[in-house]
């Protein structure tokens, strides 16, 4: 099934914002909205946002998503080196009737 | 504190079978729908199996289906993968993960079993 996309790579300096974006279609993001998710090397994925905007408890409010229409954005703001990681949208697609996962974005805090 | 377990990975031969168990505590985990979800090496995630609640209803990604069997044992906290007619491309890590039925989703993971499918 279609997967969500996203850019391979996004580069910012210490205490700067990333912005990530994640372009699905109307059977998914558009609809159901998204969650964000990192991964760090060699750990399982840790929820940062779910339903569009929502941030779990304990998760930092430097992580902020959003939606706009098919696109998810979750931007990271004060960059810091612990924030290097993989980060994977996804969103329940009504169409085939399953979750998809975006390509995957790697951060680097230069 | 709440844990996830993975266990049964391995390596195995191309059209072989392999299952997988997921062991749950600290959580509510029969008011939890679950999902599987796998990486290959070097790759990103990939979704491949939820089932509801109860049970009652699973949902396969078309690269398992009619392969890999999801199951959910409550009285047990346990979830379950049936692998059967396995291929290279199966080769991954596989994660257990909570689903809330469209609120927060992937909440808690496993730290996942590798499945190798190799001759």
């Amino acid at each position: 099934q279609p997967g969500l996309t996203q850019p391979p790579s996004v580069s910012k300096g210490l205490r700067q914002t990333a912005t990530l974006t994640c372009t699905g279609n109307s059977n998914n993001i558009g609809t159901l909205g998204a969650a964000w998710l990192q991964q760090h090397q060699g750990h399982p994925p840790k929820i940062l946002s779910y339903r569009n905007d929502k941030r779990p408890s304990g998760i930092s409010d430097r992580f902020s998503a959003s939606r706009s229409g098919n696109t998810a954005s979750l931007t990271i703001t004060e960059l810091q080196p612990e924030d290097e990681a993989d980060y994977y949208c996804s969103a329940w697609d009504s169409g085939p009737g399953g979750y998809v996962f975006g390509t995957g974005t790697k951060v680097t805090v230069v | 504190e709440v844990q996830l377990l993975e266990s049964g990975g391995g390596l195995v031969q191309p059209g072989g079978s392999l299952r997988l168990s997921c062991a749950t505590s600290g959580f509510s985990f029969s008011s939890y729908g679950m999902n599987w979800v796998r990486q290959a090496p070097g790759k990103g995630l990939e979704w491949i199996s939820h089932i509801s609640v109860s049970g009652g209803e699973m949902l396969y990604a078309g690269s398992v289906k009619g392969r890999f069997t999801i199951s959910k044992d409550n009285a047990d906290n346990s979830l379950s993968l049936q692998m059967n007619s396995l291929r290279p491309e199966d080769t991954a890590i596989y994660y257990c993960t909570t689903d809330a039925d469209g609120d927060l989703d992937f909440e808690y993971w496993g730290q996942g079993t590798l499945v190798t499918v190799s001759s």
